[in-house]
């Protein structure tokens, strides 16, 4: 079974640009979160999908958004870069919300530089 | 805020010593803890989990033991093997919630000596 899968796995970009990073879950996972990880910070959570429906939102600004199809696959958008938004993005799948935490299965990350 | 700390950055053991990453929250309404581990271009994966209702859960080498009143948890590896050195990272989270959101630990660096 193939894993949760993240691309591109490097992003470079200059601040005032906007970004789509995508995910495809694990086969029959309907539930995708989204995560940003940063030295300081350790994992932040962003926000979390199932049923194309977002269910839940972390504590971060407007330009982040993201969006479910219904195929499951997610992608999640920032605009306007700041050179703070340099970060790894790591998405993660589950069969639904709330079903046995410990079954969250994550990608490996995109790693997107803003210069 | 931050919600779930893990004070120690890094940590440097012998190999077939114990290794222990300590973990403190603050929210009283987290009830479900999890240890992930993550190693370097990889995402992070899924050790060892404990629930508010129990103080200890093992799996293997791997023990994690809960003290509620303290509002600590801890992660104890025996023995460590040179295999365990990785990033590990504390999460917790409300099990009530039809949520997958967790609240991450900054994690610690686990470097197990050979």
């Amino acid at each position: 079974k193939a894993g949760v899968t993240q691309t591109p796995r490097y992003l470079i970009k200059t601040r005032g640009q906007q970004v789509t990073l995508s995910c495809s879950p694990i086969s029959g996972h309907r539930s995708v979160s989204w995560y940003q990880q940063t030295p300081g910070q350790g994992l932040q959570f962003l926000f979390e999908y199932f049923s194309e429906t977002q269910r839940n939102k972390g504590n971060f600004p407007g330009r982040f958004s993201g969006r479910q199809f219904s195929n499951s696959r997610s992608e999640m958008n920032v605009s306007t870069l700041e050179l703070g938004d340099s970060a790894l993005y790591l998405c993660a799948s589950s069969r639904g919300p709330g079903e046995m935490r410990e079954k969250l299965f994550f990608g490996s990350g995109t790693q997107l530089s803003v210069l | 805020d931050q919600q779930v700390k893990q004070n120690s950055p890094s940590l440097s053991v012998q190999e077939g010593r114990i290794s222990i990453l300590n973990c403190d929250y603050t929210n009283s309404m987290f009830d479900y803890f999890l240890w992930y581990k993550k190693y370097p271009a990889e995402g992070p994966t899924f050790l060892i989990s404990i629930s508010s209702i129990k103080d200890k859960n093992e799996d293997g080498r791997f023990t994690v033991f809960l003290n509620k009143s303290a509002k600590h948890l801890s992660l104890h590896i025996v023995p460590s093997q040179p295999g365990d050195s990785a990033v590990y990272f504390c999460a917790a989270s409300t099990y009530g919630g039809a949520t997958n959101k967790l609240i991450f630990g900054t994690g610690t660096l686990l470097a197990v000596q050979p």
